[in-house]
């Protein structure tokens, strides 16, 4: 089965400072994702990657930097942290679907709390 | 852009009670649909998927049919269980042909709680 790991699982950060949560993946995919998850609002997409090396802007961006140094790790980066970034961050991989599509494999989840 | 509406935040269902959770979306082109399941402090997980017109298809119970006539994809089980207590997400991704053909849209979700 895919894997799709996160480390740390739980994060308590003050304002202004920097974090970083990291994701490792052992499927192969080219593909991987940064999401957000708040009540009332699902999953947003914050920043994703076509493979090492590249990053794009999800549909929240703003306040996130993200960093794929290699195919399996995928990096988002608060670098001044704010109480309304608190939330619970996935990381996901994902496989394409023959003619289109794509499914993902998400990791287990961070949960960062911004004082 | 596209869109995927959930029109339930909650549904709350006696266990036995068959099931039936909305999902809407809005797209340019062919779509592919997926259902995801969370339950309480794990990560979401594939529970279906489908890109076949007015074919069902089935997992675990649950079963849904994509509409593309009325866009729709709506999940259903016909006799739910207290395991099913879970936030389940329908979500699209586009054709190759669309700006977000690797990228997933997610509904907002909804809460299903099963009682005794």
């Amino acid at each position: 089965e895919a894997a799709v790991t996160q480390s740390p699982r739980n994060k308590v950060a003050v304002t202004g400072g920097k974090v970083t949560l990291s994701c490792n993946q052992t499927n192969n995919h080219n593909n991987m994702y940064w999401y957000r998850q708040d009540t009332g609002h699902g999953l947003r997409l914050i920043h994703y990657s076509y493979g090492a090396g590249s990053t794009e802007k999800g549909d929240i961006p703003d306040g996130y930097k993200a960093s794929r140094p290699s195919q399996e790790n995928f990096s988002l980066i608060l670098e001044l942290a704010t109480p309304s970034q608190t939330s619970v961050y996935f990381c996901a991989s994902g496989d394409a679907l023959g003619l289109g599509g794509y499914e993902q494999y998400f990791g287990p989840g961070t949960r960062l709390t911004v004082l | 852009g596209d869109s995927v509406t959930q029109t339930e935040g909650l549904v709350t269902l006696t266990k036995g009670l068959p099931v039936m959770l909305n999902c809407t979306y809005q797209t340019t082109y062919s779509p592919f649909l997926f259902w995801y399941v969370q339950h309480l402090n794990e990560a979401p997980k594939l529970l279906l998927k489908s890109s076949t017109d007015n074919k069902r298809t089935e997992h675990q119970g649950f079963y849904a049919t994509l509409h593309k006539s009325s866009s729709s994809f709506h999940l259903q089980k016909s006799s739910v269980q207290l395991s099913d207590s879970a936030l389940y997400f329908c979500a699209l991704s586009g054709s190759l042909l669309s700006g977000s053909f690797n990228k997933l849209t997610f509904g907002a979700g909804t809460r299903l709680a099963v009682c005794p």
